[in-house]
């Protein structure tokens, strides 16, 4: 069955260094989504991303963040230089889009600590 | 932002006792998801609910759609130690269905 993949699993960095977390959507699919969850806390929206561009993203995704699809395969986000408050598992997600039933299907996640 | 509600927060129960989670919020959305995610992995799909009403079921879960599009509810019969974990529920926005709204979740712990 395809499904969203997300590397690493697990990532660690120092505070003000850059991190570039990487997610393979489902191939069909046309919308592509971050999201993050705080330890404990509700799953926030960052981020969707449609026909090569942004097409919502929340307060969370200040300058700091960015999104590319580099190639036909690879959505990646960017934080440019990481906060200590940055820590949190970062889910990709991906959908068909483009009818009402519409589901998102989410990858296993990647869990990111700034120390 | 169309915001979502669930309740309980957590809720701890025997196993072989019926629940209902509710997800309530006071915007319409075109379709309402729930996922079920287990610690350290992303949300797990189990269902979407599309027409106002409308009742699905996945073995001794239950999942109902408000008439009006602004809640649902989750009921599980029979708790089994596997039904443990985080449901959330997830709205498709109203006017971008493709943007899609989480509530908080609720914590099931089921003993055995």
């Amino acid at each position: 069955e395809p499904e969203v993949t997300q590397t690493p699993s697990h990532q660690v960095t120092q505070m003000g260094q850059e991190v570039i977390l990487r997610c393979v959507p489902i191939s069909n699919h046309l919308y592509f989504y971050w999201y993050r969850q705080i330890l404990g806390q509700k799953v926030e929206f960052l981020v969707s991303f449609y026909n090569n561009e942004i097409s919502e993203k929340s307060e969370i995704f200040d300058d700091q963040f960015s999104v590319e699809r580099p190639d036909g395969s690879n959505f990646t986000l960017k934080i440019r230089s990481t906060k200590l408050e940055d820590s949190a598992m970062y889910f990709c997600a991906s959908s068909p889009g483009g009818h009402m039933n519409t589901e998102a299907f989410f990858g296993q996640g990647t869990r990111l600590t700034v120390v | 932002t169309q915001l979502l509600e669930q309740s309980p927060q957590f809720l701890s129960i025997q196993e072989g006792e019926n629940l209902t989670v509710y997800c309530n919020s006071s915007s319409v959305f075109s379709s309402l998801q729930w996922y079920r995610q287990e610690p350290g992995e992303g949300p797990v799909l189990l269902v979407t609910v599309v027409t106002g009403g409308e009742v699905k079921k996945l073995k001794r879960l239950t999942f109902q759609f408000g008439d009006a599009r602004k809640d649902s509810s989750l009921h599980i019969t029979a708790a089994q130690p596997g039904d443990t974990g985080l449901y959330l529920c997830a709205g498709a926005g109203r006017d971008n269905f493709n943007k899609f709204y989480f509530g908080s979740g609720t914590k099931l712990n089921v003993k055995p």
